[in-house]
């Protein structure tokens, strides 16, 4: 069966600093990648979405970027953190067949202080 | 690109009543609309979705009704529960392997 992960679970960071989310599947190949940002309250924006090694596409202009090294892993990267990126980050994975469901990571909850 | 409208933001029902969740959509060419829970600090988890060949699917105490004319879906739970209580998203497909959420529905379920 497939499984999802992400780490860290929690992350307090300072303003300025970088940051480095990672996510990797398991139990299966090529899958589609993605993450979501969720602030407080409020509903699933997307972030970067990824259909292949190499191959992001960015839905927002941000100072985030997003890599993918490997076919089951996938990075959210910062090189300075604002106030604004605390939240909820969720990492996802579909199938590449269309009209699909998505699977969602157990989060990292980010703090920006 | 696709955009999905959710109502109401905050759904606050008796236990045992009925609670029904209602989204609407813009692409006519969105061919599939999952739903999601997501309980407090927790990830979201697919609950029930429908494909745009069907009108309505059930499972056990949940329904999801689609209207493909209309370009609207709705989620009704039944004899709802305390553990209902969560944020319920709707969701539908566009290019490629894309979802669109809505907002989110803040159910409160009241024993």
């Amino acid at each position: 069966s497939q499984t999802i992960h992400q780490w860290p679970a929690t992350l307090v960071q300072p303003v300025g600093s970088p940051l480095s989310l990672e996510c990797t599947v398991e139990g299966t190949s090529n899958p589609n990648l993605y993450w979501y940002r969720q602030a407080a309250g409020r509903g699933l924006q997307l972030l970067f979405y990824s259909v292949g090694i190499g191959q992001i596409s960015s839905e927002v202009p941000q100072n985030l970027s997003a890599s993918r090294p490997q076919d089951r892993q996938f990075i959210l990267s910062s090189k300075k953190l604002l106030l604004s990126d605390s939240g909820f980050y969720l990492c996802a994975w579909s199938s590449g067949l269309v009209d699909r469901e998505q699977f969602f990571g157990p989060g990292t909850r980010l703090t920006v202080l | 690109g696709e955009n999905v409208e959710q109502h109401p933001s905050t759904l606050s029902v008796q236990e045992g009543d009925s609670a029904v969740i209602k989204c609407t959509y813009s692409d006519s060419a969105s061919n599939y609309f999952p739903w999601y829970k997501q309980e407090l600090g927790k990830r979201p988890q697919l609950i029930i979705d429908i494909r745009s060949n069907v009108g309505e699917k059930k499972d056990q105490r949940i329904a999801v009704t689609l209207n493909k004319t209309a370009k609207h879906f709705s989620l009704h739970i039944t004899e709802t529960q305390p553990e209902d209580s969560a944020v319920y998203f709707c969701a539908a497909n566009n290019a490629g392997n894309m979802l669109t959420f809505g907002g989110g529905t803040r159910l409160m379920v009241k024993p």
